[in-house]
């Protein structure tokens, strides 16, 4: 059974960075970590799920959305099994639980428990 | 984008069966046969139940199922049960923005 787990959450000011790591087990035999698609996608109460930014099996594309576009990076390590998503010029509406999650098509197949950030002055 | 209108709750007694709807356009639910349903539990993340409108990941009881009519995708629970409470979310690809939307979400309680 996959197993993402996030971390680097945390409180931060306006205009501040932070980044976020997400670390990956469990793939069986023939699923490894290389062959998924991987995202991070956030949740607020009140906007609800909102997917942020997603990166080809071999790192070669990314994608995001276009509120973080210029601000966030995300990258990935296959060796690892991890993948990260560099935040910067955070914002009061970046305040969100962040999870990561695996995608074998247009879907997300499994996903962490999250990691709160909390962007206030 | 915006995001796909469901319910904001549903309910259901135990054994019974509900629907949840998840409303979206010509540009998403209506075009493409890509809508993906998510249970979370509180404090938990998401838990991906039906993709591709109508599939059932391994694992996943047959009480779930997905249909899809015009712009309009459903998730049906049968056979309710206490575990079933939790919020549901849909989601499709979009040719609109990022290519991605989700619902609304729903809270589903069991009587």
């Amino acid at each position: 059974e996959v197993e993402l787990v996030e971390s680097g959450g945390a409180l931060v000011q306006p205009g501040e960075s932070l980044r976020l790591s997400c670390a990956a087990s469990g793939f069986t035999f023939g699923f490894t970590f290389s062959r998924f698609w991987m995202s991070w996608v956030r949740q607020t109460p009140g906007k609800g799920l909102e997917w942020v930014a997603k990166i080809k099996p071999d790192g070669n594309e990314k994608y995001y959305v276009d509120s973080v576009k210029g601000r966030f990076s995300i990258s990935r390590d296959n060796a690892k099994k991890s993948v990260y998503l560099q935040m910067n010029s955070l914002r009061d509406e970046d305040s969100a639980v962040y999870y990561c999650a695996t995608s074998s098509g247009w879907y997300f197949d499994d996903w962490g428990q999250g990691t709160q950030v909390t962007v206030s002055s | 984008q915006s995001a796909l209108t469901q319910p904001a709750s549903v309910s259901g007694s135990p054994g019974h069966s509900i629907a949840i709807s998840c409303t979206g356009s010509s540009s998403d639910v209506g075009s493409y046969n890509l809508v993906s349903w998510y249970q979370q539990h509180p404090g938990r993340g998401p838990k991906l139940i039906i993709y591709n409108v109508s599939y059932r990941p391994s694992g996943i009881s047959n009480r779930f199922s997905g249909s899809k009519s015009g712009d309009t995708a459903t998730l049906t629970i049968s056979g309710l049960q206490a575990e079933d409470e939790a919020d549901y979310y849909c989601g499709s690809y979009t040719r609109s923005g990022s290519n991605w939307v989700f619902g609304t979400g729903t809270k589903v309680t069991v009587l």
